[in-house]
């Protein structure tokens, strides 16, 4: 079983719609939780983080975090074209190392 | 305020051959992790630096070693190239030392090695 996992996707959106991304982890003691956007032939940039259980907006981002059931999300609000990237889930586990998901790719569809 | 920088933004190497890749964290951070991405893959952590020493060690067999300077800055080695290990490598610089969000990574540009 892999520490955090993702659907691949592609995951394909109209534009102006909600882009919904999920994450799964295995390490039930972890207690950060990240999200990078990676555009092809670039490096991950962080979007957000988050520690607490519930939602966490910043702008027309908002994660979300249940951590009874092990489920980190992000949900991109209005997606612009601008959004279409690889979505990277980092889980920085109990022997604080951080483990990232394989990525989901969005396209968002003008 | 600079961000992460690493050198150099592409290398060809052959196999056998040793390679050495350089980072210097953002400003303010103490703390570097080295990852490897394979193309379609997440990063995979190699290991992480602070205080000049190795703190934390991913799965990489011994030919991935580094070393971090006093100035924070690092350098990650790898030695007897095979040709699985063309990836792209990143360096993240993080506070690490305390509070919420002390732990937040912010990546450099990467270096993308090729092995021939």
């Amino acid at each position: 079983q892999k520490e955090v996992e993702q659907n691949s996707g592609p995951l394909s959106v109209p534009e102006g719609a909600i882009a919904s991304l999920n994450c799964t982890y295995s390490d039930r003691g972890s207690q950060s939780f990240f999200w990078y956007r990676q555009y092809s032939g670039k490096s991950p940039e962080l979007i957000m983080f988050i520690y607490s259980n519930g939602d966490k907006e910043d702008g027309r981002f908002t994660a979300q975090l249940n951590k009874a059931s092990q489920y980190v999300s992000l949900l991109i609000r209005d997606s612009q074209p601008s959004d279409s990237a690889t979505y990277l889930c980092a889980v920085r586990g109990t022997g604080n190392q951080f483990y990232f998901g394989t990525g989901t790719s969005l396209t968002v569809i003008p | 305020d600079a961000g992460v920088t690493q050198s150099p933004t592409h290398l060809i190497k052959t196999r056998g051959q040793q390679v050495t890749l350089r980072c210097s964290p953002k400003s303010g951070h103490d703390t570097v992790s080295w990852y490897q991405q394979a193309l379609g893959q997440g990063p995979q952590f190699i290991f992480q630096y602070y205080e000049e020493e190795e703190r934390q060690r991913g799965n990489f067999p011994d030919r991935f070693s580094g070393h971090q300077f006093p100035n924070y800055s690092s350098e990650l080695n790898v030695n007897a190239l095979l040709l699985g290990d063309s990836a792209l490598y990143l360096c993240a610089s993080s506070p690490l030392t305390s509070g919420r969000g002390a732990d937040t990574q912010y990546f450099g540009p990467g270096t993308r090695l090729t092995v021939l």
